[in-house]
């Protein structure tokens, strides 16, 4: 089946230890997101790639960086985590020109010590 | 610029009973419409989605949604939830020929026996 995956799960780190969350899709889709979302609210836009091309979201912090180095695959850096960053990271892909409609991954829960 | 209103921030419900989870928006332009829903610990789920055409839309799990452009609405009904229903579900709308999501800030619904 053609889908979202995200690795890992799960990811503990200590603050101030940069990590990297991975997504990969099976769906060729041109379009990948990453989000974030705390407890209880809405997923929020950290940024996208449109093929090769970045979109920052204007209020994502400097501290979030972001790779694509294939259409299949793209990374989420957080360079020095604190423990506000603690959260579910959600990536997502659509198909450009279409409905965007957007096809989510189960996600990664971060926990920052 | 387009937003997402979701009043009900919780709904709870007895199982086989109806429920109606409610969502406004607005836009200055012509926007696509969803629903989502989100299980604890997982990533988002397309319920069903409006593009255009019939206004009554069907969608899984027995879940459909009405487009009323006149009230700018688009709300999620069940006739009878199930236990497994329980979950947080998001109304979101994309801006036709942009590629984002907003999205509503939730509503968390609650089945009881």
């Amino acid at each position: 089946d053609a889908m979202v995956i995200q690795n890992p799960r799960y990811q503990v780190t200590q603050f101030g230890k940069p990590v990297t969350l991975s997504c990969s899709q099976t769906l060729n889709h041109n379009v990948m997101y990453w989000y974030q979302q705390k407890s209880s609210q809405a997923p929020k836009l950290l940024f996208h790639y449109y093929d090769k091309d970045f979109n920052n979201e204007a209020d994502t912090p400097d501290n979030f960086q972001s790779r694509r180095p294939n259409t299949s695959f793209c990374f989420l850096d957080i360079r020095s985590p604190g423990l506000g960053d603690a959260a579910m990271y959600l990536c997502a892909t659509s198909l450009a020109g279409g409905s965007n409609e957007q096809f989510f991954g189960p996600g990664t829960r971060l926990t920052v010590l | 610029a387009q937003s997402v209103t979701q009043l009900d921030s919780q709904v709870p419900v007895f199982e086989e009973a109806p429920v109606e989870l409610r969502c406004n928006y607005s836009s200055s332009v012509s926007v696509y419409l969803f629903w989502y829903v989100q299980y604890p610990n997982q990533g988002l789920q397309l319920l069903l989605k409006y593009l255009s055409g019939s206004t009554l839309v069907k969608g899984i799990n027995g879940f459909e949604a009405e487009f009323n452009k006149s009230q700018t609405s688009f709300h999620l009904r069940k006739p009878s939830v199930h236990i497994s229903d329980t979950a947080e579900y998001f109304c979101a709308v994309s801006p036709t020929g942009f590629q984002k999501l907003v999205f509503g800030t939730g509503t968390r619904l609650l089945v009881s026996p």
